[in-house]
């Protein structure tokens, strides 16, 4: 079946350290994109990319990096730089006007 | 960009309709979805609408389409407490990027036995 699969589905950080979130998808969709949700809110857009080896800043990028090497696959790496990085992240995927497929998420809790 | 809006909250009791209402910001926008989340998951997507249609019926769902008030609505025919969720609308947009979609901040509802 075709999907997208994020993990760890929960993920300790401890303080100062890089953490990669896993994101693919074998539904042969061009566009991906990662939203980060905190408790009673909405989702809010950290990265995304329209196509292989190339990708844009959201609305809060700050403390974030990607990588789009391969169409299925695309990693979210939580930085030191991050201050607040407890949330649930979430990893989309899309073709044309079809809507965005979500994976089931990823809990980081800083330790 | 500016804001598609919903509610926060909606409390039904079982075996009524629920109506969730939200409000978009972008009159050129061609498409409009539905997604529900429920607890620690992602977002399902429910039902997408044109924006040429009015109206849309699945099942117990029913999609309706204001374009001259930018209003979408998603009805709920005898809600039962598995439609307990948070209901996220969403539009799509076009920027330089290619097509996006922006999201409603999430309405939750919660049904009463």
């Amino acid at each position: 079946d075709g999907g997208i699969t994020q993990s760890p589905k929960y993920l300790f950080r401890k303080e100062g350290q890089n953490v990669t979130l896993s994101c693919e998808q074998n539904l042969n969709h061009d566009a991906m994109y990662w939203y980060r949700q905190d408790p009673g809110q909405g989702l809010r857009l950290i990265y995304y990319s329209q196509i292989v080896n190339d990708f844009q800043k959201g609305d809060i990028a700050e403390g974030y990096s990607v990588s789009r090497e391969k169409k299925e696959s695309f990693p979210l790496t939580v930085t030191s730089a991050q201050k607040n990085p407890t949330a649930f992240y979430l990893c989309a995927s899309s073709y044309l006007f079809y809507g965005y497929t979500f994976g089931s998420g990823t809990r980081l809790t800083v330790v | 960009g500016e804001d598609v809006e919903q509610s926060l909250f909606l409390s039904v009791r079982e075996g009524d309709s629920s109506v969730i209402n939200c409000t978009y910001t972008d009159s050129s926008s061609t498409y409009l979805y539905w997604y529900k989340q429920e607890p620690g998951a992602g977002l399902q997507l429910l039902t997408y609408i044109f924006s040429n249609m009015d109206m849309k019926q699945d099942q117990r769902l029913t999609v309706l389409l204001n374009k001259k008030d930018k209003h979408l609505s998603l009805r709920i025919a005898d809600t039962q407490t598995g439609d307990s969720a948070i209901y996220f609308c969403a539009e799509l947009r076009a920027n330089n990027a290619g097509n996006m979609l922006t999201f409603g901040g999430g309405t939750r509802l919660m049904v009463k036995p």
